[in-house]
């Protein structure tokens, strides 16, 4: 079926620790994006892309980086997990960038607890 | 700033009512979307518009873009309705802005 697959969908990291969050789309959607969601807040964009060979920054990017070699992926790799960087995170891509209203579809997000 | 605006932030309500939650913004937007969120699950897009009314089953969401609102409509509402409903809107050619959402619980 098509859709955003996101994974491991839960996961425990200590401080310190790396690790890679994947998310890869199947509808050749050239936008994708990561957000992280905290109680009380609204959904937070950490980085997006364009298209292959090409991300940028987001509201909240310290601490994560991404790469999209593919138009299919885009990881988000946690340089040094902190306890602030426990939180639920979302993939999602669309058909367009924002700026032209299109259908966003999300994955079943990662919940991530920083020990 | 760029805001959205939800209401309310929860809701309880029982099996059949008619369910209304709000949405409002700062400024002129290019689209708003509704999404919804089950617990512990994903999110999944159920409207997107810019103008009007639209309608997916038992679900209803209209805009006024004068009056820089939009609502949700549940009819005859059912506990599986219970979930996260989120409106997210984008300003311009800017990325996604997000509510904080409304948790909705239908009683049987």
């Amino acid at each position: 079926n098509a859709g955003v697959t996101q994974t491991p969908k839960f996961q425990v990291l200590k401080t310190g620790q790396s690790m890679t969050l994947q998310c890869a789309q199947d509808m050749n959607h050239e936008y994708m994006s990561w957000y992280r969601q905290d109680p009380g807040m609204g959904l937070r964009l950490i980085h997006y892309s364009v298209g292959a060979g090409i991300t940028d920054q987001g509201e909240v990017p310290n601490g994560y980086n991404v790469s999209r070699s593919t138009t299919e992926d885009f990881p988000l790799r946690l340089l040094s997990a902190a306890p602030s960087q426990t939180s639920v995170y979302f993939c999602a891509s669309s058909y367009q960038p924002y700026g032209v209203p299109t259908e966003a579809f999300f994955g079943q997000g990662t919940r991530l607890t920083v020990v | 700033k760029n805001e959205v605006e939800q209401s309310p932030q929860n809701l309880t309500a029982q099996e059949g009512e008619f369910i209304t939650i709000n949405c409002s913004y700062s400024v002129g937007i290019s689209a708003l979307h509704w999404l919804q969120q089950h617990p512990g699950g994903g999110i999944v897009s159920l409207f997107m518009l810019s103008s009007g009314k639209k309608k997916h089953g038992r679900l209803i969401a209209t805009i006024n873009i004068q009056e820089k609102h939009s609502s949700l409509h549940i009819t005859a509402s059912h506990p599986r309705d219970s979930a996260v409903y989120i409106c997210a809107v984008t300003f311009g050619n800017e990325k996604l802005t997000f509510g904080t959402g409304t948790r909705l619980t239908i009683i049987p």
